[in-house]
């Protein structure tokens, strides 16, 4: 059974950091592209950044660019976020998601997501 | 940028109605699409994939279908445990964005 389970959320101060741990189990997780999409309270999906099987390629949203870094341990199956300078509106649940591959499209939707770790970022 | 745009944001819907969501693309994507139902204080759920796969598991009254600039997600007899919200979402050229979200609730 795929599982994704994200850690490290929680209150932070603006311009403080963070670093979400997503820890992959029940697939060969350097097979695939990962990624993370975040929710605001009450608003829709946002992808956020996403990562190549091997690190050699990675993508943000434009809003997070320069402050966050998302980085992998394929040893320890797992994914990371490292969020720098945050801003009262980096402040939502944040999913660790497995990326489907279309050999047409490149890494794709998300097939498999996580349960969320709350990010809130205020004084 | 892609531009996602929903239609309608709410749609009010009774057990056993077909229920039809549309979603627009701001240029073309041909069928990278992918919709989503989520329910409240839940993960997303992929439902279909190139604008029409079903995904494993789903029921066979969800569709999807559409290419270019134009789809939507059919269901064709609404059930209880379908009372959610719905997104689109485009990967093309290496793009990733979501539509503003659809929610369906009870008439």
């Amino acid at each position: 059974e795929v599982q994704l389970v994200e850690s490290g959320g929680g209150l932070v101060q603006p311009g403080g950091s963070l670093r979400l741990s997503c820890a992959a189990s029940g697939f060969t997780f350097s097979s695939y592209w990962m990624s993370w999409v975040r929710q605001a309270p009450g608003k829709g999906l946002e992808w956020v950044a996403n990562i190549k099987q091997d690190g050699s390629e990675k993508y943000y949203v434009d809003s997070v660019k320069g402050r966050f870094t998302i980085s992998r341990d394929n040893a320890k199956n797992s994914l990371y976020l490292q969020m720098n300078s945050l801003r009262a509106e980096d402040t939502a649940v944040y999913y660790c998601a497995r990326m489907y591959y279309d050999f047409w499209s490149g890494p794709g939707c998300f097939d498999y997501w996580g349960q969320g770790t709350l990010v809130t970022v205020s004084s | 940028d892609i531009q996602m745009t929903q239609s309608p944001s709410t749609l009010s819907a009774s057990v056993g109605d077909r229920v039809t969501i549309t979603c627009r693309a701001s240029q073309s994507i041909s069928s990278w699409l992918a919709w989503y139902q989520q329910k409240p204080g839940k993960a997303p759920k992929l439902l279909i994939y190139k604008a029409s796969s079903l995904e494993s598991g789903v029921p066979s009254r969800f569709s999807g279908s559409g290419s270019g600039t134009e789809f939507t997600l059919t269901i064709s007899s609404l059930q209880p445990d379908d009372f959610a919200t719905y997104y689109c979402q485009q990967y093309n050229s290496y793009t990733w964005t979501f539509g503003q979200g659809t929610k369906v609730e009870i008439k």
